[in-house]
């Protein structure tokens, strides 16, 4: 079964300084991948997937992710956090083509001030 | 900008009793789907709608647990009778396709934030 593992359930940062979320997938094929945000009390929205174009992808609000293959990596990143990036992000991986996603227990972004 | 709807947006009760959740979609979203979200979680898929079918509902418990599309437009879930371990956030979502086809991006509504005494 496809499962992803999300390395932190919290990581804390500066306003302005990068903001890094870790990701690793388990899959025996390539799979999709995807990252969500999801605001408190509030349903999740879709920052960005990995469909097998390029390995890079870039999503809304400035985030990106690059897919690794010999990794088996789909970190988020962002250069420079704000503070309404403050929030709970979701990887998820699904199965080629199927697009329902399984989720990992998520990471919790503070920004500090 | 259209959004999936759902209510009530929090809703507290005693264990044992029946309790149900609704959903409106996206209007033209054929495919809807119900996650669980226990707190410090990622949501888990409990039940999948094609219009008013059920594609895939393998993860519900049916015992306590049902769903229902009948028109193929808004869902309802019931669960009874509630357990202390049904607290937890529904999530409800629609996309316009199915999960293998085109247009299948999800879009997620605000939840139900359930609290079990």
């Amino acid at each position: 079964a496809q499962s992803v593992t999300q390395l932190g359930s919290h990581v804390s940062v500066s306003e302005g300084a990068l903001v890094l979320l870790r990701c690793n997938y388990s899959s025996s094929v390539p799979p999709y991948l995807f990252w969500y945000v999801q605001y408190p009390n509030q349903g999740l929205q879709l920052l960005l997937k990995y469909t097998s174009a390029a390995t890079l992808v870039k999503g809304i609000n400035g985030f990106e992710a690059e897919f690794k293959k010999s990794e088996t990596s789909f970190h988020l990143t962002k250069p420079s956090a704000h503070m309404s990036d403050a929030a709970e992000y979701f990887c998820a991986v699904s199965d080629r083509g199927s697009y329902i996603p399984t989720f990992g227990r998520g990471t919790s972004l503070i920004v500090h001030p | 900008e259209a959004e999936v709807a759902q209510s009530p947006r929090y809703k507290i009760t005693e264990k044992s009793q029946a309790v149900a959740f609704w959903c409106d979609p996206i209007s033209g979203h054929a495919t809807l789907y119900w996650y669980r979200q226990i707190l410090g979680q990622g949501p888990e898929l409990l039940v999948q709608f094609q219009d008013e079918s059920v594609v895939d509902d393998s993860q519900l418990p049916k015992d306590r647990f049902s769903a229902e599309r009948l028109k193929g437009v808004d869902s309802t879930l019931k669960i009874q009778p509630a357990e202390l371990g049904d607290s937890a956030m529904y999530l409800c979502a629609s996309s316009l396709g199915g999960p293998s086809q085109g247009r299948n991006e999800q879009f997620f509504g605000p939840g139900t934030r359930l609290t079990v005494l």
